[in-house]
């Protein structure tokens, strides 16, 4: 479809294991976001990306986070050595333009992750 | 306290009813604010930007107060459809992040 992809949509790890969560962007979309939402709150700014470029990760919980977008479309976010506070649904949201602006971001399905 | 507050509700309403609620936020610097539907376990969409002017969207009415550092939702002629979390998101002035408030539970009964 034309919207935000990623996958898997639910993954579940055990404690200690690396996941990496993909988001494929609405094609041509310029800034591309990750969001970790636990249940019942809004979803948290994790990093931002405009085009290949990560312009901000502190939203990033700790140095086990990682996230990349090496060709400026496709963005994986990677967990080193999982802990249960790890669990949480994943968004990952694009947008046409650039940095600021007034353009709502659309979002994927998420991943949710479940650490055991 | 957070820069972004909302009534986390729920709110219940009957079929056919009004309802309305608030968002403030903290950072006068705001510049963009928006209205998010989630259902549950699915991803936030995008129901209407605020514009400062307000704005009307069918049944839906967007409210922006600079003064008062709130954003309003109103709802006419509630669906059971309409049963959703609602989430105000707004976007500073000299930053691009979105800041989200944690939504607010709209249940529509029959």
């Amino acid at each position: 479809g034309a919207g935000v992809s990623q996958s898997p949509r639910y993954k579940v790890a055990k404690r200690g294991q690396d996941v990496a969560l993909r988001c494929d962007p609405i094609s041509g979309h310029v800034s591309l976001f990750w969001y970790q939402q636990a249940l019942g709150q809004g979803p948290e700014f994790l990093t931002y990306f405009q085009n290949e470029a990560q312009l901000d990760k502190s939203g990033l919980p700790s140095d086990r986070f990682f996230a990349e977008r090496p060709e400026g479309s496709v963005s994986t976010l990677k967990i080193q050595r999982t802990q249960q506070e790890d669990s949480a649904v994943y968004l990952c949201a694009s947008s046409p333009g650039g940095a600021g602006g007034n353009q709502p971001q659309h979002f994927g399905d998420g991943t949710r992750l479940s650490i055991l | 306290r957070k820069e972004v507050e909302q009534d986390p509700g729920p709110f219940n309403v009957p079929e056919g009813a009004t309802v309305a609620f608030n968002c403030t936020y903290s950072n006068s610097a705001s510049q963009s604010f928006f209205w998010y539907r989630q259902d549950c376990r699915k991803e936030p969409k995008l129901l209407m930007s605020v514009y400062s002017s307000g704005n009307e969207d069918g049944r839906f009415t967007a409210q922006l107060n600079r003064a008062s550092q709130y954003i309003s939702l109103l709802i006419r002629d509630s669906k059971l459809s309409d049963s959703a979390t609602y989430l105000c998101v707004v976007i500073r002035y000299s930053n691009y992040q979105l800041i989200w408030g944690a939504g607010t539970k709209l249940i529509i009964k029959p």
